[in-house]
């Protein structure tokens, strides 16, 4: 299994620009999460995905879309990039009981955005 | 709110040095208590979830312990390898979904 992989590794944008972060699971996890993470911040929760089709806000979704058309793909996209979404983006995946509670995450090596 | 505070920020540990990393929450109703290692540039890897008070878990070195306020991750006769940050999250309430929040963690460095 390759686990969580996601593309690219890093990347520089002008302000205003738009792109796609790539996360894909091969672990058949319903649960899909994006996380940034940012010095003296930790990690925060943009946006997640209990299963194909649905999604729903985390802490600081502003400036993301997200969508789930299969189990395991789930692409974080910036809509006009802005300096304060540099940061490292991380995707996770995991197992989940079918009232919500999750278990271990499996995370993936992260995408380093910097914005200009 | 949910609130996650891990203590210290920082730790220096002598190779054999046994120690404990601290991780105390608020929240309404926790769903489960998670720990992760995670290493300079790379993604958070995990470790440990503990779901009620009073359970414990081992990993080599590392043991877990929970309690309905806070979390300690104990480390015994720790190694170089052992040098990392330590994460702390919680998944809490009924309507929380796939949710964690997160700590900012403690930067743990053991020195041979």
């Amino acid at each position: 299994n390759a686990g969580v992989t996601q593309t690219p590794k890093f990347q520089v944008l002008k302000t205003g620009q738009s792109m796609t972060l790539q996360c894909a699971q091969d672990m058949n996890h319903e649960y899909m999460s994006w996380y940034r993470q940012d010095p003296g911040m930790g990690l925060r929760l943009i946006h997640y995905s209990v299963g194909a089709g649905i999604t729903d806000q985390g802490e600081v979704p502003n400036g993301y879309n997200v969508s789930r058309s299969t189990t395991e793909d789930f692409p974080l996209r910036l809509l006009s990039a802005a300096p304060s979404q540099t940061s490292v983006y991380f995707c996770a995946s995991s197992f989940g009981t079918s009232g919500g509670t999750l278990y271990e995450q499996y995370f993936g090596p992260g995408t380093r955005l910097t914005v200009t | 709110e949910d609130q996650v505070t891990q203590s210290p920020e920082a730790l220096r540990l002598q190779e054999g040095e046994s120690s404990s990393l601290n991780c105390s929450y608020t929240v309404s109703g926790l769903r489960g208590l998670f720990w992760y290692r995670q290493d300079p540039g790379k993604g958070p890897e995990f470790l440990f979830t503990l779901y009620s008070a009073g359970e414990e878990k081992e990993k080599e070195r590392l043991k877990a312990t929970l309690t309905k306020k806070e979390s300690f991750l104990h480390i015994t006769a720790p190694k170089p390898e052992d040098s990392a940050t330590y994460l702390c999250a919680v998944q809490a309430g009924v309507r929380s979904g796939s949710r964690l929040t997160f700590g900012e963690g403690t930067q743990l460095t053991v020195n041979p």
